[in-house]
């Protein structure tokens, strides 16, 4: 049972460029959360997709943005980087949108902004 | 708003002793409570979960935490350290009262198991 993937592994660009991250949630899981870890901090939610809507977002700019397909797979697209942009970019798949849900958490794509 | 907090940076232990990694919450309702530990360069591993019911919840590789609900704390235990142990722990929590359905994570505890 293959859990949570994303890619790119590692992606570097310079400041201005568009990015967009893909993540494959866990089998039988159909809702998709993303997070944004900085180094040295723990993850910040950006915004989650369930039924391919965004559900709730957290405190990012509209620069991100995102998708969900009839897969259940997701997409993270950040537009005009900043420096600041740089992290490790977690998705996360859950069943349903309970709250009692476990978030299981893919490997991360890890963005450097130049 | 959710919250948490984790007081210590870094925590060591020697192999074979017991382990504590201290978690306090802040929710306005009742709170669902995780923890998950991060080794180097990978992303989060889920360990355990309190929703409701006992106290003490048992979870993966030897690791419980006990929740206190007077106290606001969810901390996180094992009874022998093993020196694979050593990695970054998250407690992180979800506020059962409110709309929200992410996770709000603390800042992280770097674990040292010594040999």
């Amino acid at each position: 049972d293959a859990g949570v993937t994303q890619s790119p592994t590692h992606l570097i660009k310079t400041r201005g460029q568009q990015v967009t991250l893909r993540c494959s949630p866990k089998s039988g899981h159909d809702t998709v959360s993303w997070y944004q870890q900085a180094l040295g901090q723990g993850p910040q939610f950006i915004f989650q997709y369930y039924e391919e809507e965004e559900r709730q977002r957290g405190n990012f700019p509209d620069r991100f943005s995102g998708h969900q397909f009839p897969n259940y797979s997701s997409e993270l697209n950040v537009n005009a980087l900043l420096l600041g942009d740089s992290a490790l970019y977690l998705c996360a798949s859950s069943q349903g949108t309970s709250g009692t849900d476990t978030q299981y958490f893919g490997p991360g794509t890890r963005l450097t902004v130049l | 708003a959710q919250s948490v907090a984790q007081p210590e940076d870094q925590v060591n232990v020697a192999e074979g002793n017991p382990l504590t990694v201290k978690c306090t919450y802040s929710v306005s309702g009742n709170p669902y409570l995780f923890w998950y530990v991060q080794y180097p360069n990978r992303g989060l591993q889920f360990l355990l979960k309190y929703i409701t019911g006992d106290n003490l919840v048992k979870g993966s590789y030897g690791f419980e935490a006990e929740f206190n609900k007077s106290q606001t704390s969810f901390h996180l235990k094992k009874p022998s350290a093993l020196v694979s142990d050593s990695a970054l722990y998250f407690c992180a929590v979800r506020d059962m009262g409110g709309s929200a359905r992410q996770l709000t994570f603390g800042s992280g505890t770097q674990l040292t198991v010594l040999p």
